[in-house]
């Protein structure tokens, strides 16, 4: 299976910072990443898909870059309802695999 | 507007079964593969399954693959999650998402059902 790794795993920041989540595939998964961020007690919601498209809804301060094996997340300027928990997940494979979140806090 | 909603979870003793359900609306149903993906207590989410559109195709992770089956009614709109030889680590909210066709991504997602392996 493909192990999807983020990091870091936790980061403080406050509101109008600009933050960047790293996820890294164990494989090259061309584009196939996507991101989530899920706010407690909530369900997961989709930000990014094909590593770089931007979900119809979604604050255009978020973006995402990257292809093959290493992606980025990032939030251009921090709101107070982003701080929450982000995932990324490949696609490449049918057996699609989560990394294992970056918690955001507020510093 | 697409709905999922998932149902059957509750509390199981360890090496009991469980089947779930989660129930489609709002959208081709037939047209797409569906996923479960859970999350433990306080942990990160976790992909569990995955079912082609037409039932043709199943994967499964390592942690519970030969326990766990999945299966899909098309005509009901409905697809199941058949959860066999259940351990405590299993315990967890199970949700069901719908996969998109071009990406691959959950774009839609269940609210949960959760499952309590305990004795």
């Amino acid at each position: 299976d493909i192990q999807m790794t983020q990091f870091p795993s936790s980061l403080s920041a406050s509101v109008g910072d600009r933050v960047t989540i790293t996820c890294r595939a164990s494989q090259n998964i061309r584009n196939s990443l996507n991101w989530y961020q899920q706010t407690p007690g909530r369900k997961p919601k989709l930000l990014i898909y094909a590593a770089s498209s931007l979900q119809s809804g979604v604050p255009s301060r978020f973006s995402g870059t990257g292809s093959g094996s290493d992606f980025t997340l990032t939030i251009s300027s921090l709101q107070p309802e982003d701080f929450a928990t982000y995932y990324c997940q490949q696609s490449h494979s049918p057996q699609y695999t989560f990394g294992q979140g970056t918690k955001l806090e507020i510093k | 507007e697409v709905q999922l909603l998932e149902s059957g979870g509750g509390l199981v003793q360890p090496g009991g079964s469980l089947r779930l359900s989660c129930a489609a609306a709002g959208f081709s149903f037939n047209s797409y593969a569906m996923t479960w993906v859970r999350q433990a207590p306080g942990k990160g989410l976790e992909w569990v399954s995955t079912i082609s559109g037409s039932a043709g195709s199943t994967f499964y992770a390592d942690s519970v693959r030969g326990r766990f089956a999945t299966s899909r009614d098309n005509s009901k709109n409905t697809v199941y999650l058949q959860m066999n030889s259940l351990r405590a680590d299993d315990t967890a909210l199970y949700y069901c998402a719908r996969v998109s066709a071009v990406a691959g991504d959950f774009a839609s997602w269940g609210q949960g059902t959760l499952v309590t392996v305990s004795s």
